[in-house]
């Protein structure tokens, strides 16, 4: 069951440059999406989210877009800094669920 | 900012033990999750539970599990009789509304199951 893919284990950014996260999901069902970042020996970190009536949302640094039509939805962050660096989990959730569906995370490192 | 906070933050039980997870929510929540993570593989949902009852649960959550808010504060996952595969970091989670704020998670409790 993969309704919601994160095809890239990892990602290597250079500091300062935009970090370009990726996910996919197949459930047409699903009505928000999330973001989550994690850190070693600690749980999820809420990032930011988006509803399926829209295509952008942004915050700060972060800026999460969604293509409905291709089923594709990504995480920007720009710029990149080291601290930034973690497993980010793509998340999504359907109409009237409470229940999270994640993807498999891509591990980011950010070079100093 | 307020926490989810987990205890024991590591167990190790025996094969058939049961063993209680708990959490407890941040305070004006009123929604809480249990997921899990097994090494190497995706968070996994569990269990959600609004008003004092589960208003939705996995094909994982099996009678093996059960969820309970037994003084208003805690929140707690018991595993009855536990087996190798249960081994896994098991998350608590809470929101006040879903989805669009996103749910607070609690640090994890590393099960291990010898």
């Amino acid at each position: 069951d993969q309704q919601v893919k994160q095809n890239s284990p990892s990602l290597s950014v250079q500091e300062g440059r935009i970090s370009i996260l990726n996910c996919d999901y197949t459930n047409s069902m699903f009505d928000y999406f999330l973001w989550y970042k994690k850190y070693p020996a600690e749980g999820p970190t809420f990032l930011i989210s988006i509803s399926s009536i829209k295509d952008k949302n942004e915050d700060g640094r972060f800026t999460v877009f969604l293509n409905k039509s291709a089923k594709h939805l990504s995480l920007h962050i720009v710029p990149s800094q080291p601290g930034d660096s973690a497993v980010y989990f793509c998340a999504a959730k359907g109409a009237g669920s409470y229940q999270l569906t994640f993807g498999k995370g891509t591990k980011l490192s950010v070079i100093p | 900012e307020p926490e989810v906070t987990q205890t024991p933050s590591h167990q190790v039980t025996q094969m058939g033990q049961e063993v209680i997870l708990r959490c407890v929510p941040i305070s004006n929540h009123l929604y809480f999750y249990w997921y899990r993570q097994i090494l190497g593989q995706k968070v996994e949902f569990l269990v959600s539970f609004y008003n004092n009852e589960i208003s939705e649960k996995s094909e994982i959550f099996d009678d093996q599990f059960s969820v309970e808010r037994p003084d208003g504060s805690n929140f707690t996952l018991k595993i009855r009789s536990t087996k190798l595969e249960d081994s896994a970091m098991y998350f608590c989670a809470s929101s006040t509304r879903v989805p669009s704020g996103g749910y607070t998670f609690g640090s994890g409790t590393r099960l291990t199951v010898v």
